[in-house]
């Protein structure tokens, strides 16, 4: 089974500052790799995915993420975190037909 | 805003009840979701349907019974359900790409479940 982890519960970081959240994957093959978050109170929203090519994936809101084989890492990044990106965020992997094997969530503090 | 509309947004419910929650979706996605959340956890996958077909069932209760009348609708009929039931009810819906692969997941604001 493919899987991946969330090494943080919880990060915290003020206005302005990098923001990283960490994904390390477990796959035997190519994985595909999504990163989701959900905001209080509401549905998961897809944010960007890598299948295939540049390692640098760029999603919305002004998120990125960087593929790296060889420490099996999908960290989802942004450059200057805002009071808006406070929210749970999830690294998923494809596993199977129409299945994701999600991670445990990383909680995003961020204060003004 | 999300393209999936789910409702209603909030049921309470007593165990001997039977109520339906209702997800629709206007994309033209041919694969529908159920999951199952708790609070602060991931998603739990409970059904998929691919082409109005039920493809997966994750050993589901039967007192959680999935139908998908057509390509846009997708409902889950509850009945006799149990206080451990209760949990934040996410429909999703993808494209079908190939055989079993889709592409993202666009997920409903969530139906919200409490059961007395």
């Amino acid at each position: 089974a493919q899987s991946v982890a969330q090494p943080e519960d919880q990060v915290n970081v003020a206005e302005g500052n990098p923001l990283t959240v960490k994904c390390t994957y477990s796959v035997s093959g190519n994985p595909y790799l999504f990163w989701y978050v959900q905001y209080p109170n509401r549905g998961l929203q897809f944010l960007l995915k890598y299948i295939t090519g540049d390692n640098l994936v760029k999603g919305s809101y002004g998120f990125e993420a960087e593929f790296n084989k060889s420490q099996t890492s999908f960290h989802l990044k942004k450059p200057s975190a805002l009071v808006s990106d406070s929210a749970l965020y999830f690294c998923a992997v494809r596993d199977g037909d129409y299945k994701l094997s999600f991670g445990a969530g990383t909680t995003v503090t961020v204060r003004a | 805003d999300t393209e999936v509309t789910q409702t209603p947004k909030h049921l309470v419910m007593g165990m001997t009840n039977k109520k339906s929650l209702k997800c629709e979706q206007h994309m033209g996605h041919r694969a529908m979701y159920w999951y199952k959340q708790k609070a602060k956890k991931p998603p739990e996958l409970m059904f998929v349907y691919s082409y109005e077909k039920l493809s997966i069932n994750e050993s589901v209760p039967s007192r959680f019974s999935p139908e998908c009348p057509n390509s846009s609708l997708l409902n889950l009929h509850l009945h006799a359900l149990q206080p451990e039931d209760s949990a934040l009810y996410l429909c999703a819906s993808s494209q079908v790409e190939r055989q079993g692969y889709t592409g993202e997941l666009f997920f409903g604001e969530g139906s919200r479940l409490t059961v007395l």
